[in-house]
């Protein structure tokens, strides 16, 4: 019974190149959550999706940052033009959605490098 | 959602119970009380939660005060591992995620 699972787990960009962020929810779930984490602080929320619909992305940045949770395959976290300030960890999550205890279901997270 | 405050860091010795406060004064009726924690670079890890009563699992027990305004999550005999920073959330419990995380407490397990 696999947990969410995400991909890379490091990755190493550039100043301008672009990072995609993979993020494959535990079987079952169909919501799916995107934080991200810089050094010593505590998860800022970004995004929600359900299957093909964002629900909300008040947390995300308007420019250069996109999201989807595709019908079939992981949902993505893509970062365009990356800035050293995008540096950070990120951190998916996934919930049965309705229902349930309301727990959230990390993965370990893709730690971003933008050099 | 409402705001939470928890001191920045802790030390407990091995073996004795943690007891972890946390405020959260503006909590409303239908807000729960979340705690998760982070080892060390890794993913959070769900503890517990609670809205009124106290809770009790396998990992911790959840005490919250009869005003609701503060909890205390208790790790009864903590270990090495149990070293990490513990967040403390409170949602409404028709939505799923928190907007913004607090910087939580660093737990350090002494032996």
């Amino acid at each position: 019974n696999a947990g969410v699972m995400q991909n890379p787990r490091h990755l190493v960009r550039r100043r301008g190149q672009e990072a995609r962020l993979r993020c494959s929810p535990m079987k079952g779930h169909s919501h799916v959550y995107w934080y991200r984490q810089l050094p010593e602080e505590g998860l800022k929320f970004m995004v929600y999706l359900q299957k093909e619909n964002i629900i909300d992305e008040s947390g995300m940045p308007k420019e250069r940052f996109s999201a989807e949770f595709p019908k079939e395959g992981p949902s993505i976290l893509r970062i365009q033009q990356v800035v050293r300030g995008d540096s950070a960890a990120y951190f998916c999550a996934s919930s049965p959605g309705t229902g349930g205890t309301g727990e959230l279901f990390f993965g370990e997270g893709s730690r971003l490098t933008v050099l | 959602d409402a705001k939470t405050t928890q001191p920045p860091s802790m030390d407990c010795a091995e073996g004795r119970a943690a007891n972890l406060p946390c405020n959260h004064s503006t909590i409303s009726g239908n807000e729960y009380v979340y705690w998760y924690r982070q080892i060390h670079s890794q993913g959070p890890q769900y503890i517990i939660h609670g809205l009124k009563n106290n809770e009790t699992n396998e990992m911790a027990s959840l005490i919250i005060t009869e005003d609701r305004k503060s909890s205390t999550l208790i790790l009864p005999h903590a270990t090495l591992r149990d070293t990490a920073v513990y967040y403390c959330i409170v949602r409404s419990g028709d939505s799923n995620y928190q907007l913004i995380w607090g910087a939580g407490t660093k737990l350090i397990i002494k032996p």
